[in-house]
């Protein structure tokens, strides 16, 4: 079993159209997760973190649940500007030294 | 702050080369990560540093690749001698243990 595995995609939306993706991971020791954004041929940015009582950024909503080991991110009123692919990343057991899972990431498609 | 800078952007070499990639963390950071991304298997951690220490080399193929990391602010990943299936983007990252990571911009590496 994968360390955090995500939905295969791709996604493909229309303008305007909700979204959204899940992840699990099998780490219940982890205590960091984050969304990250990928746009093709770019480095992975910080899209944002993860907080264990949900967290929102604009139109971009992040949930976990830590009985689950289950994480979601819900894209409203998606832009064609969101296509991208989006990965799920979760920090290793604590002594690792920071040390962050990558999920093989879920490719977003935002049709005019 | 110039974020993660990493060296050549692009590196074209022949079978059986040495190839040196370069990075510089952001000014602070205390952890740094080599990552390889390719289209079948993603991002595949390499070999990560805490405080200039090799911690986890673990994800490191084999003994053709090796990483240095002399002082706080440079560290190289070195490959010899290089093979075609090396080809991939490999990206350095730097982050402060258990927030999320910055990347560089990548090193687009094709072996001939």
């Amino acid at each position: 079993r994968k360390e955090v595995e995500q939905d295969p995609g791709p996604f493909n939306v229309p303008e305007g159209a909700t979204v959204a993706f899940n992840c699990t991971y099998s780490n219940s020791a982890s205590q960091s997760f984050f969304w990250y954004r990928q746009d093709c041929r770019k480095e992975p940015k910080l899209l944002m973190s993860v907080y264990s009582s949900g967290n929102e950024d604009g139109r971009f909503t992040a949930q976990l649940n830590r009985a689950s080991q289950y994480i979601s991110l819900l894209i409203r009123d998606s832009k064609l500007s969101d296509s991208a692919t989006y990965l799920c990343v979760v920090n290793a057991a604590h002594n690792q030294g920071g040390k962050l899972i990558f999920g093989q990431g879920t490719e977003l498609s935002v049709k005019p | 702050d110039a974020g993660v800078i990493q060296s050549p952007r692009h590196e074209v070499t022949e079978m059986g080369q040495e190839v040196t990639l370069r990075c510089k963390p952001i000014s602070g950071h205390n952890s740094l990560f080599w990552y390889r991304q390719t289209m079948m298997r993603g991002l595949e951690l390499l070999i990560y540093f805490n405080n200039n220490v090799p911690i986890d080399d673990s994800g490191m193929p084999e003994d053709r690749f090796s990483a240095k990391m002399p002082n706080a602010s440079f560290s190289t990943l070195k490959i010899q001698p290089s093979e075609p299936r090396d080809s991939a983007v490999y990206f350095c990252a730097s982050s402060l243990v258990n927030y999320g990571y910055t990347f560089g911009s990548g090193t687009r590496l094709t072996v001939v």
